[in-house]
Order: C-alpha cells, then structure tokens, then sequence
C-alpha cells in the first residue's frame, strides 16, 4: 500500500535518552519533512529534506537532527530528549518542494517524562 | 513574523453550510492550503489556492484574495464526518508551509 509509514505509534521516553522516529514512503518523492503539532499551536516545520542527500533546518530545530541517506527514509532523531519535545511528530512528503500537496504519515506520540 | 490567524472554533448544524475564513501575513506567498484532520489522525489536503477566485471540488470550496491576505473554506450539506479540524496552510517564500493553529468543527444533529 502507497502512502508514508512511521514508527513507533507512540513512546514513553525519560528524558536525557536518545530516541530515533523512523519514517518511510514509498511514492518515490523527492522532498520529505518533520513537523511537530502541540496542542493550540499550528504544525511546527522541525527539519526537512528536499532530494536524498540534502537536509534542511525548518522553524524549531533544536535539539533535533536528521539524515537523508536514500529517497525512502527519512528518520529524526532527538539527542539527549527533554519535557518540551512531548510532542505528537508528523512525517510527511511530497514530489517536490514547489507546488505539490504534502501527504502525511500517522504520526508518533512521544512523551518524555 | 508570520502569522496565519484562525477561528479556534466552530459550531454548525447537520445539513447547513459553514464558512472557515484564514487570514495570513507571510513572507512571500506561493500558495495557500486547506488540510482537514480528524482527532487522532494526520492531516490530509483538501484544496490548493495560488490565483484570487473560487476552487470548487464537490461539497468543499476554497476561496483566495492574495491582495487582502484573506481566504475561506466553504463546506456545503454539512455531515457528521466533517466535524474535524481545518487547517489552512500557507507556502512562504522559501518554499515552506507555515500553518495555522486550525479550526475545530462541530457539527451537531
């Protein structure tokens, strides 16, 4: 089945850890993102990657840092995580990063204690 | 800064039609999205603006004033299944999406 998958669904993580949240697509697309979404306050662009190989800083990327080793995955890791970073994480992409609409993945719940 | 401005929330009757206007000031202007999302899900796009006028696609339109930083989401025969929130996103300058806190739809019988 088409689409974006990420994992885990959720976590539960003591701060100070270091987590990885994976996502892959298989539509073959060129740019991918992380966003963030808190409650009352609109998605948040974390990092993103416009074609493999390539990286880019959005608006939060503190304590956050990704990789774009092939055009299916594109993992975000946080370093040494903290309260702040309780977050629901969204993964998306899209063919470009021109016009096209962004697809989504369905998200992981993290909650860092 | 960049600020796209919302209702919090809305509250609409079975059958009605409801209009979720989006106000923006970005830096630059490439287009203007409408997301829906249901509680618990990701978002999924409903409509794309990049010219002023009216995108009708079945019960949803999207209305765009690039001149007035302004547009709308028109829903017409409201059901139960459109109660969510609507996000309206805009692309900026540097080709980024910057979002709106989104809009929660109520929908009652």
């Amino acid at each position: 089945i088409a689409g974006i998958t990420q994992a885990p669904t959720s976590q539960i993580l003591a701060a100070g850890r270091r987590m990885t949240l994976r996502c892959t697509q298989d539509m073959r697309h060129n740019a991918m993102y992380w966003y963030r979404q808190d409650l009352g306050l609109g998605l948040r662009l974390i990092h993103y990657s416009n074609t493999a190989g390539t990286t880019g800083k959005g608006e939060v990327p503190d304590g956050y840092s990704v990789s774009r080793a092939n055009t299916d995955d594109f993992p975000l890791t946080l370093a040494s995580a903290v309260p702040s970073q309780t977050s629901v994480y969204f993964c998306a992409s899209s063919e470009d990063n021109s016009y096209n609409e962004q697809f989504f993945g369905p998200g992981t719940r993290l909650t860092v204690l | 800064g960049q600020n796209i401005d919302q209702p919090t929330e809305m509250t609409a009757t079975e059958g009605a039609i409801v209009q979720i206007n989006c106000t923006y000031q970005t830096s630059g202007f490439n287009g203007l999205f409408w997301y829906q999302q249901h509680a618990g899900e990701a978002p999924t796009f409903l409509s794309y603006n990049v010219l002023d006028g009216l995108e009708e696609k079945g019960r949803f339109s999207s209305f765009l004033s690039r001149s007035k930083g302004y547009s709308y989401l028109l829903l017409k025969e409201l059901q139960m299944k459109d109660s969510a929130s609507y996000l309206c996103a805009v692309r900026d300058s540097n080709y980024q999406l910057i979002w709106g806190a989104g809009t929660k739809l109520i929908i009652k019988p």
